[in-house]
C-alpha cells in the first residue's frame, strides 16, 4: 500500500531547462511534505519542504508546488543543471496526525545532460 | 563535518550469521529512524526511537532488532541475515520540533549477504 508515489522512474532534461518532479499521495492526513537528493554512495540530502497551509514554497533554483486537492505535488528545478543529476525522493508526513515519520515514495532518477 | 555517521559503509555477511550496523550522531537529537532501501525502491522504515522509546513498524521482521545506550548511538542487529535483507541501511535523525523539521541522513550502509 504505497502513500507517496513518484510515478516516472527517471526524467532526462537538457542543461539550462526546467526539470519538473511529480510525486501523488493517497494519505489525506499528509500535511507536511520534502523533498530529498540523494547522490549514488551517499545517503539522502533534504532540498526543500512545503506545508498543506501554503501551495508553494521558492528556494532558489528550486520551487515546491503543493495541490492538495489532487493530492499532488510537483519539484520544479529551474534552470537545471548537470550536478542536479540524482535521484530524487518525495516524502511526506502527518504533524497534526502526529506521525513521528516520512514515508518515501521510490524516487526519480534526474539526469541532466549538456 | 559528518553529522550522523553509519559505519560500516559496506558489510558483508554470511546468511544467517548475526551483523550489526551502527549509526552516531552529533547533532544530540532525540528521534532517530532506521530505514531500508532495496534496489529501486522508497526507503522503507523499519522502527525508530523518541528518546528511549522505541517504535517498531508493524511490518518490521523480528528478525530485524535495535539499540540506543544513549542520545549519540544507535544500533541494528538482524539476527539472522537472509538473502532478501541484502540492501542500504540508512539511519536518520531529527530534533523534537517537528513543524519545518527535516530528517538528516547518514551515508547509509550497504548490506550484502552471501
Amino acid at each position: 500500500d504505497q502513500q507517496v508515489k513518484q510515478n516516472s522512474p527517471s526524467l532526462s532534461v537538457q542543461e539550462g531547462r526546467i526539470s519538473i518532479l511529480n510525486c501523488d499521495y493517497t494519505n489525506s492526513m499528509f500535511d507536511y511534505f520534502l523533498w530529498y537528493k540523494k547522490y549514488p554512495a551517499e545517503g539522502p540530502t533534504f532540498l526543500i519542504s512545503i506545508s498543506s497551509i501554503k501551495d508553494k514554497n521558492e528556494d532558489g533554483r528550486f520551487t515546491v508546488f503543493l495541490n492538495k486537492s489532487a493530492k499532488h505535488l510537483s519539484l520544479h528545478i529551474v534552470p537545471s543543471q548537470p550536478g542536479d543529476s540524482a535521484v530524487y525522493f518525495c516524502a511526506a508526513s502527518s504533524i497534526s496526525g502526529g506521525y513521528n515519520k516520512l514515508i518515501f515514495g521510490a524516487g526519480t532518477r534526474l539526469a541532466v545532460h549538456p | 563535518d559528518a553529522m550522523v555517521i553509519q559505519n560500516p559503509r559496506y558489510q558483508v555477511t554470511q546468511f544467517g550469521k548475526p551483523v550489526t550496523l551502527s549509526c552516531s550522531q552529533t547533532l544530540n537529537h532525540n528521534v532517530m529512524y532506521w530505514y531500508q532501501q532495496k534496489s529501486s525502491q522508497a526507503p522503507k522504515l523499519l522502527f525508530h526511537y523518541y528518546d528511549k522509546d522505541f517504535n517498531n513498524e508493524a511490518d518490521t521482521p523480528d528478525n530485524f532488532q535495535s539499540r540506543r545506550p544513549n542520545t549519540s548511538f544507535c544500533f541494528l542487529d538482524i539476527r539472522s541475515p537472509g538473502l532478501g535483507d541484502a540492501a542500504m541501511y540508512l539511519c536518520a535523525t531529527r530534533g523534537p520540533n517537528w513543524a519545518n523539521e527535516k530528517l538528516f541522513f547518514g551515508s547509509g550502509t550497504q548490506l550484502s549477504v552471501l
